[in-house]
């Protein structure tokens, strides 16, 4: 049972550069999140998917986009990237009972833009 | 006033002694309370919730909740260096769809 999965671990862009993030969890979760952790900001939320099909804004969604594939994958997208996007990335997702209480996170993904 | 405060640390605290991590909140609305432990350059990890006045007991770990001084704490019995990790206080507000806020977490050392 592997829980969460993201990838990549680690990924050096280029400004302008595009990208995206993977995330898949294998817990039958309905809800997944995609927060950012930065130094001395906490972690804040990008997007959510409270279930396939449906994505809304979180706390800092500008420069990001999402697809919720299916039930298993959230994917998060940086069409242009900015420096200001820096920073460790985290996907979550929780039953659908404890919608906004991520309970498993995956390892992250280290993203620096230059 | 930031929504959701901790302080930084780092906490010390020595091996077998109780580790007493604070957090207060600025929502008086609050109404779920978090606690997630995050061990250097891994990702944070649910070790505790707590809902309603008081405290809730799991293993070493205790979480307390004072809604009308709007403070959380954790406490953990006979602290261990496996211990020593940030700890991230976290808050949901009234409402289903209600925004967590995150604090930016207390560093915890337990030294031998």
């Amino acid at each position: 049972n592997a829980g969460v999965t993201q990838t990549p671990k680690f990924q050096v862009l280029k400004t302008g550069q595009s990208m995206t993030l993977q995330c898949a969890q294998d817990m039958n979760h309905n809800s997944m999140y995609w927060y950012r952790q930065d130094p001395g900001m906490g972690l804040r939320l990008i997007y959510y998917s409270a279930s396939e099909g449906t994505t809304d804004k979180g706390e800092v969604p500008n420069g990001y986009n999402v697809s919720r594939l299916n039930k298993r994958e959230f994917s998060l997208r940086l069409e242009s990237a900015a420096p200001s996007q820096t920073s460790v990335y985290f996907c979550a997702s929780s039953e659908a009972q404890v919608f906004n209480q991520p309970q498993h996170f995956g390892d992250g993904t280290r993203l620096s833009i230059l | 006033q930031k929504e959701v405060e901790q302080n930084s640390g780092p906490l010390s605290v020595p091996e077998g002694a109780i580790a007493s991590l604070n957090c207060t909140y600025s929502d008086r609305g609050s109404q779920s309370f978090f606690w997630y432990r995050q061990y250097s350059g891994k990702s944070p990890e649910l070790i505790m919730s707590i809902y309603s006045n008081g405290d809730k007991e799991d293993g070493r770990f205790t979480a307390q909740l004072n809604k009308a001084s709007q403070y959380v704490s954790l406490l953990i019995r006979d602290s261990q260096p496996s211990d020593s990790a940030t700890y991230l206080c976290a808050v949901n507000g009234p409402g289903t769809a209600s925004k967590l806020t995150f604090g930016t977490g207390t560093r915890l050392q337990v030294t031998l």
